[in-house]
């Protein structure tokens, strides 16, 4: 049984940048959402895909759009970063209410 | 909209003794799922214990077990004989599925067991 994977770990990137996160999904899982969770808080949903459609979303921009491909790995992708998009971003792969969580990418801002 | 409220940020034992951890939270929904998820140094969101909230069974998982009050919406997590390793970031989290596909998690309490 495989779990999630994120990458890269960690990165920072300039305001007004774009990134691209990447997260595998755990084996027998066809559901990814993401988390972003800014120092000190809770993780916040951001979205969630099924089967390659988004089915759920957060209160987050437009800026903020992710894929879901084939094998049920996916891509965040944020547009025109802020600073205060920076945060530990966070995959979770799921099946019904069973989650595992990937290590996160942590993207720092400057 | 759910919410979920953790009041502790922050607590400590000792090594070998036993703790509680608070949460309540707020819905309308009536069947739903409860979490603890724990938060190493490492990041990884890891999962402590579940409860559905259709079971009255309290779940108990080795040294962790649950005290859920439905009708007071609280979910407290008690750690017995605390090891240095439970030391990091707990989760409440709140999940009911249907139109609501996400986990609604409170702000966490940092728990540091001393030796």
């Amino acid at each position: 049984e495989t779990g999630v994977t994120q990458s890269p770990t960690h990165l920072i990137k300039t305001r007004g940048q774009q990134v691209t996160l990447r997260c595998s999904s755990q084996s027998g899982h066809n559901t990814v959402s993401w988390y972003q969770q800014a120092l000190g808080q809770g993780p916040q949903f951001i979205f969630q895909y099924y089967r390659e459609e988004e089915n759920g979303r957060g209160n987050f921009p437009p800026r903020f759009s992710g894929l879901q491909f084939p094998n049920y790995s996916s891509e965040l992708n944020v547009n025109a970063l802020e600073l205060d998009d920076s945060a530990l971003y966070l995959c979770a792969s799921s099946f019904g209410y069973g989650y595992t969580f990937g290590s996160g990418t942590r993207l720092t801002v400057v | 909209a759910q919410t979920v409220t953790q009041s502790q940020p922050e607590m400590s034992v000792q090594e070998a003794e036993t703790v509680t951890l608070s949460c309540t939270y707020d819905t309308s929904e009536n069947n739903y799922y409860l979490f603890w998820y724990k938060q190493p140094p490492s990041r990884q969101m890891i999962l402590v214990i579940r409860q559905e909230a259709y079971k009255q069974q309290n779940a108990t998982e080795n040294r962790f077990s649950v005290n859920f009050q439905k009708a007071a919406k609280s979910f407290s997590l008690k750690i017995s004989d605390s090891q240095l390793g439970d030391t990091a970031m707990y989760f409440c989290a709140f999940y009911s599925g249907g139109s609501n596909y996400k986990l609604t998690f409170g702000k966490g309490t940092l728990l540091t067991v001393n030796p």
